[in-house]
Parts: structure tokens; sequence; C-alpha cells
């Protein structure tokens, strides 16, 4: 298994423009969450799936934020408009059953000047 | 403020020097999990926890889940410069299946 992908690595945008974050987690996982890591605040849960369907998305920051799993092997996390304190790394990650460890992926480097 | 406090904050020691890291709450977890990160990589996991009290060795880790399931340690028995790298420890909710993260260590091992 090539593990949970992340696209794109790196993303540098201007501030109020759009940004789309991607992810494919692993095959026969059935949770799938987001995370944001910066240096301040280490690594925030910003929402979780279970079988596609968004359980908890109380640490999305600001209506800015928006995710979605349209089925069981591709997410988004959208960022509209983008603003320079979003800027961190956003992660990714899958696991079975939500009790077993995660599987994070590489991550997106998000920076906005 | 942290769910789970981490300390110590950064660690630099010389190889072949044990160490040990810790990680305290005032909540009670279903399980701890301890993962290790690299620069530019995502947290990769180490070990999961359950049982109050439970000792789980992986080669020169050994991890122990407080008997109250509130607390963890990490001890490294003779580290190497490969050991280096941010270790973070993240407790599962009892409810809701939400993993939440310490602040990490980061561990540097000089040669």
């Amino acid at each position: 298994d090539a593990g949970v992908i992340q696209s794109p690595r790196h993303e540098v945008t201007e501030m109020g423009q759009e940004v789309t974050l991607r992810c494919k987690p692993i095959s026969g996982h059935d949770y799938l969450f987001w995370y944001r890591q910066t240096m301040m605040r280490g690594l925030e849960l910003l929402i979780y799936f279970n079988n596609n369907v968004p359980i908890d998305d109380s640490g999305m920051p600001e209506d800015r934020f928006s995710a979605k799993m349209p089925n069981a092997s591709f997410s988004t996390l959208k960022i509209q408009p983008s603003e320079p304190r979003d800027s961190a790394v956003y992660f990714c990650a899958s696991s079975l059953l939500g009790t077993y460890g995660y599987t994070f992926g590489s991550g997106t480097r998000l920076t906005v000047v | 403020t942290q769910l789970l406090e981490q300390s110590p904050q950064f660690l630099s020691i010389q190889e072949g020097e044990n160490l040990t890291v810790y990680c305290n709450s005032s909540s009670v977890f279903s399980s701890l999990q301890w993962y290790r990160q690299e620069p530019g990589e995502g947290p990769v996991l180490l070990v999961t926890v359950v049982t109050g009290g439970e000792v789980k060795k992986l080669k020169r880790l050994t991890f122990q889940f407080g008997d109250a399931r509130k607390d963890s340690s990490l001890h490294i028995t003779a580290a190497q410069p490969g050991d280096t790298g941010l270790y973070l420890c993240a407790g599962l909710m009892e409810y809701g299946n939400k993993l939440v993260f310490g602040a990490g260590t980061i561990l540097r091992v000089k040669s």
C-alpha cells in the first residue's frame, strides 16, 4: 500500500485566494482525519469522517474552512478565502475503526502571503 | 492549554545515554499512542498502549501507560543518533474517536 497520499506537498498562495488540499486514505480504512500543525499550537484536529460522513468538525477554525469526503478514497480540505494566519502544515490521516494507530500522510505545507 | 502535557520540550544528549519523556494529563484516555516525526514528514506510529499499567517494549524503547490511564512515559536506552526526532504522545478520548496530541519533545542525539 502506498500509504496516505496528500497533494500538493507545498502550496504558496496570495491572501484571499481559494486553496484546496487533497487526500487519498489507505484503502479499507473507515476513518479519515484532517490535522493542522504549527509551532505555536502543535497538532490540532480540524475534522474527522467515519465512512465518508463528517462526525466532528468542532476543530474547524472558521467558516472559511470546509471539508468533504465524496467517497471512501478521496477527501478535500478547502480554505476560502485564505489568510496569512492559515499558514501551517496540514496533515491527513486515516485509521481502521478509529481506535488503532493512525497513518499520516506527508502533509501539505501551506504558505499564504 | 494542552490536554496532554509533554516534558521535557527539548532534549539534547550524547549517544549512549538513557532518557525518559513524560506525557501527563488530568483526563482519562481509552488508549495512548506514541509517534515519532521527522522533518518534512508526517508522524509515524511507534506503539499503542491500552490497559492501565501496560508496558510495551520496542527494541531500545520502553513505553508505559499509567495505572489510571492518564499518563504515559517513553524510555530510550542507549540512545542513537538515528533516534533524533520529534516524539509525540497522543490520547484517544474516551468518548468519540478523537485523538489529541501533546506538544511534543524534540530529541537530539549527538554522536
